[in-house]
């Protein structure tokens, strides 16, 4: 069965600093692939998508993530890190079928120090 | 913002009672979803459905049954509630019409259940 797996439940850095959260799946054949921001009393937003094409993906806030194949990898980064991105991170995937569900990960904690 | 729309938003019930939650929708989507949110699980999805009265169960489903009796309406019922269903419930939809081909899901601001 499909599985996503994201490093490390917290991640902390400093404001303007480079963000860096893992993403890691599990089917050998490539799967969608999304990054969903969840801010603390709300639902999930999606901050963006891989489908096919182009393998580096932009999305909201400045937020992009690259998908690499060969590394089973959707990694999310973000150049410079704001106070207002503290926030839960989920990746997720959905195979390519008919049965239009999602896999999420486990989640990832982002923190940002003044 | 998708219309959706979770009542209640926040409830405690005592272990042993029943209890439904309602999904309701503005945006005429064909899937519906039901997620429990627990810390170091992600999202699990208990029960879903893609059509009126079609539904289908997720990886998490014991305990739970739902209904889908309009479009715009998903409700999930605890039978019984017991402690371990104390959670953060989240109902979704998605659209393969409407660009949900690769299943982009829009979630809703979700219910938060104390079971004691």
């Amino acid at each position: 069965a499909q599985s996503v797996t994201q490093l490390g439940s917290h991640v902390s850095v400093s404001e303007g600093a480079l963000v860096l959260l893992r993403c890691n799946y599990s089917s050998s054949v490539p799967p969608y692939l999304f990054w969903y921001v969840q801010y603390p009393n709300q639902g999930l937003q999606l901050l963006l998508k891989y489908t096919t094409g182009a393998t580096l993906v932009k999305g909201i806030n400045g937020f992009e993530a690259e998908f690499k194949k060969s590394e089973t990898s959707f990694h999310l980064t973000k150049p410079s890190a704001h106070m207002s991105d503290a926030a839960e991170y989920f990746c997720a995937v959905s195979e390519r079928d008919s049965s239009y569900k999602l896999i999420f990960g486990s989640g990832t904690r982002l923190l940002v120090r003044p | 913002d998708a219309g959706i729309t979770q009542s209640p938003r926040h409830k405690v019930t005592e272990t042993g009672t029943p209890v439904t939650l309602r999904c309701h929708q503005t945006e005429n989507h064909r899937y519906m979803y039901w997620y429990r949110q627990d810390p170091g699980h992600g999202l699990r999805l208990i029960h879903y459905s893609y059509g009126v009265k079609d539904t289908d169960k997720g990886e998490v489903s014991d305990g739970y049954s739902v209904s889908r009796s309009k479009t715009e309406d998903f409700l999930l019922t605890l039978e019984s509630a017991t402690s371990s269903q104390t959670s953060v419930y989240f109902c979704a939809i998605s659209d393969p019409r409407t660009g949900g081909l690769y299943n982009e899901q829009f979630f809703g601001p979700g219910t938060r259940l104390t079971v004691l």
